[in-house]
């Protein structure tokens, strides 16, 4: 089955730092969402990457999906303490409707 | 507009009993998927529910089961509950069973079993 991998699974950065999370597939993605999960919350929906070497941008998070459609990256511009949370990829492949989702990076951000 | 609504919130049972836990969809959306969620790990899918029936399962055992009603709500069973059952099951629902759809949880259920 479809298997996606997430690095790294925890960091704790200072307030005002950059951070980065990435998601790797074995396979061509048909596409690639983002969620945020808040300690005790449920995901929530960032965004969707589904075009070769996308690019978007929600204010300090930034997403791209790679060229080859296998990986995707969320980087946060001078984190703050309200990025604190589990960050997930999710994907779709072929015809599945199932999302399947990547082992999540924890961000602990402290002042 | 009424998100995921997912009942209980937390549950605790024993070995080998029986659990049933509740979803309400996302106005406007008639599709529903229940993940489950260890402690640390992203979410695993369970099974997906459209027009009643069971649509894509993960790799889970038979004693997990569910139903979808006309109403598009949806219960997740699990039979002969073991400890490692303990975890947080998420109800999603979205719009169309295609792969653009993004997912909207519920808040829920904390099942512990002991």
């Amino acid at each position: 089955g479809q298997q996606v991998m997430q690095i790294p699974q925890y960091q704790h950065v200072q307030e005002g730092e950059d951070f980065t999370t990435y998601c790797n597939s074995s396979t061509t993605l048909s596409n690639i969402q983002w969620y945020k999960q808040r300690p005790g919350g449920h995901p929530v929906f960032l965004i969707q990457l589904v075009k070769s070497g996308e690019v978007k941008k929600q204010k300090r998070l930034t997403f791209q999906f790679g060229e080859a459609k296998k990986n995707s990256s969320l980087h946060i511009t001078a984190t703050q303490t309200t990025d604190v949370g589990t960050y997930v990829c999710g994907v779709y492949t072929g015809t599945a409707s199932k999302l399947t989702f990547g082992t999540g990076t924890r961000l602990q951000v402290t002042l | 507009d009424a998100g995921v609504t997912q009942s209980p919130t937390h549950l605790i049972k024993t070995r080998g009993q029986q659990v049933t836990l509740r979803c309400s969809p996302k106005s406007g959306h008639d599709t529903v998927s229940w993940y489950q969620q260890a402690l640390g790990q992203g979410p695993q899918f369970i099974f997906q529910y459209y027009e009643e029936e069971e649509r894509q399962r993960g790799n889970f055992p038979d004693r997990f089961s569910g139903h979808q009603y006309p109403n598009y709500s949806s219960e997740l069973n699990v039979n002969a509950l073991l400890l490692g059952d303990s975890a947080l099951y998420l109800c999603a629902s979205s719009a169309t069973t295609g792969g653009d759809s993004p997912l909207h949880f519920g808040n829920g259920t904390r099942l512990t079993v002991t």
